[in-house]
């Protein structure tokens, strides 16, 4: 059975750091691509940023790019999402979510998600 | 980056009911498009990938079509677990992945 769990959430100051992390279990995580989803209170989803399996292709959307950074530890079987610069519209549940291919395809399997609250 | 458009953003219907949401591209996707089904406090699900594949164990009562920019999910006979928020999602080549703003389906 597929599991995502994340870590790393809580209560940051605007302008400060956070690491993300996301563990993953009862698949080839290896052989998939990743992401990070976010969902603000009340509001619909967003993608934030995927890795591809091999990490040769990474993307970001614009309201996080120069300021998140993803990455993967496929011996670990961990996605980990670098925040910096952090801000008040940064406040969101985020999931990791495992895609069905080895790049973009459509996400088969969500984990729970962890909050993170950006304000001072 | 792709814009999605879903309409309408809420609907109201019944049990048994057919219902059709409508999500549109701002360019060509072919169709490399995909819906969820997300109900309260609970992460999304995948119902339909590649416009028209449904996910296995996904009732057949959700069914998807079209190509292009223009897409539609169609519930055939709204089942009370049905009332939920759905997205549409592009997977376009590798471009960054885009949502639909979501289509809050009521009693």
């Amino acid at each position: 059975e597929v599991h995502l769990v994340e870590s790393g959430g809580g209560l940051v100051q605007p302008g400060r750091s956070l690491r993300l992390s996301c563990a993953a279990s009862g698949f080839t995580f290896a052989d998939y691509a990743m992401h990070w989803v976010r969902q603000a209170p009340g509001k619909g989803l967003e993608w934030v940023s995927g890795i591809s399996s091999n990490s040769r292709t990474i993307d970001y959307a614009d309201s996080v790019k120069g300021r998140f950074t993803i990455s993967r530890d496929n011996a670990k079987k961990s996605l980990y999402l670098e925040m910096d610069s952090l801000r008040a519209e940064d406040t969101a549940l985020y999931y990791c979510v495992k895609d069905r291919g080895s790049s973009w395809y459509f996400f088969d399997y969500w984990g729970q998600g962890t909050p993170v609250t950006i304000s001072s | 980056d792709i814009q999605m458009t879903q309409s309408p953003s809420s609907l109201s219907a019944s049990v048994g009911d057919r219902v059709t949401i409508t999500c549109r591209a701002s360019e060509s996707i072919s169709r490399y498009l995909n819906w969820y089904q997300q109900k309260p406090g609970k992460a999304p699900k995948v119902l339909i990938y590649a416009t028209s594949s449904l996910q296995s164990g996904v009732p057949s009562r959700f069914s998807g079509s079209g190509s292009g920019t223009d897409f539609t999910l169609t519930i055939s006979s709204l089942q009370p677990e049905d009332f939920a928020t759905y997205y549409c999602q592009q997977s376009y080549s590798i471009l960054p992945i885009t949502f639909g703003q979501g289509t809050r389906l009521e009693i």
